[in-house]
């Protein structure tokens, strides 16, 4: 079955400080996606990243950062130089890859990320 | 703007009554989805549909149906029979197998 672990429930930090959100997954399927959302306090989901499972790069995008690692099936993010405005819950998340005009998103329990000023 | 609506944000609901959310998108997407996200957990899938009069159950359908006869919407019924229905309800499309992207919710609370 698959499954999305994020053992971190609660992380505080205080701004300009690094932080690494972890995730962990499971499953048996050779090819799929794995992706982050931001839930700010408003409760919108919002998307940061897809990576395909064949696509091991590391992607960098302004102060945020995701490691893709297969061979400990994890999917780390990292925001450099954390801001107030960063402050939320993340969720990492799982889906196979059907081929179909869906993809069925199997969600972590989510961090949330307080940054104090 | 493109991008997807729910209705109402929050919604207060008797128990024994059936309550429906809205939810209309304008991206031209085919797919639809719908979420339940209860406190400190993670979003749980209620139903999705693929195309115009399709849809197929998720992991925790018992106690809700939806429909849709348009592209563009997507409403949730929670029913009586839903024993727990307070959460928080997301909606959201994707194009294909591409990301989802998520109305801003409606919090439902029975009374």
């Amino acid at each position: 079955a698959q499954k999305v672990t994020q053992a971190q429930t609660e992380i505080s930090v205080v701004e300009k400080e690094d932080v690494t959100l972890d995730c962990v997954y499971e499953t048996r399927d050779t090819t799929y996606y794995l992706f982050w959302y931001k839930q700010p306090p408003s409760g919108e989901l919002v998307f940061l990243i897809r990576r395909n499972s064949f696509d091991e790069q590391n992607e960098i995008s302004g102060r945020y950062s995701w490691n893709f690692q297969k061979s400990t099936s994890s999917f780390n993010f990292t925001i450099t130089a954390s801001q107030v405005v960063d402050s939320a819950v993340y969720f990492c998340a799982l889906s196979e890859v059907t081929g179909g005009a869906t993809n069925k998103l199997i969600f972590g329990t989510g961090t949330l990320l307080a940054v104090q000023p | 703007d493109g991008g997807i609506t729910q209705s109402p944000k929050y919604l207060f609901r008797k128990e024994g009554q059936n309550v429906t959310l809205s939810c209309e998108q304008n991206l031209n997407h085919d797919a639809m989805y719908w979420y339940r996200q209860d406190p400190g957990q993670g979003l749980r899938l209620i139903y999705y549909s693929q195309i115009v009069n399709d849809f197929q159950k998720g992991d925790i359908a018992e106690g809700y149906s939806v429909s849709r006869e348009k592209k563009e919407s997507f409403p949730l019924t929670v029913t009586s029979a839903q024993k727990n229905p307070t959460a928080f309800y997301l909606c959201a499309s994707s194009y294909g197998g591409n990301e989802q992207f998520f109305g801003p919710g409606t919090r439902l609370t029975v009374l």
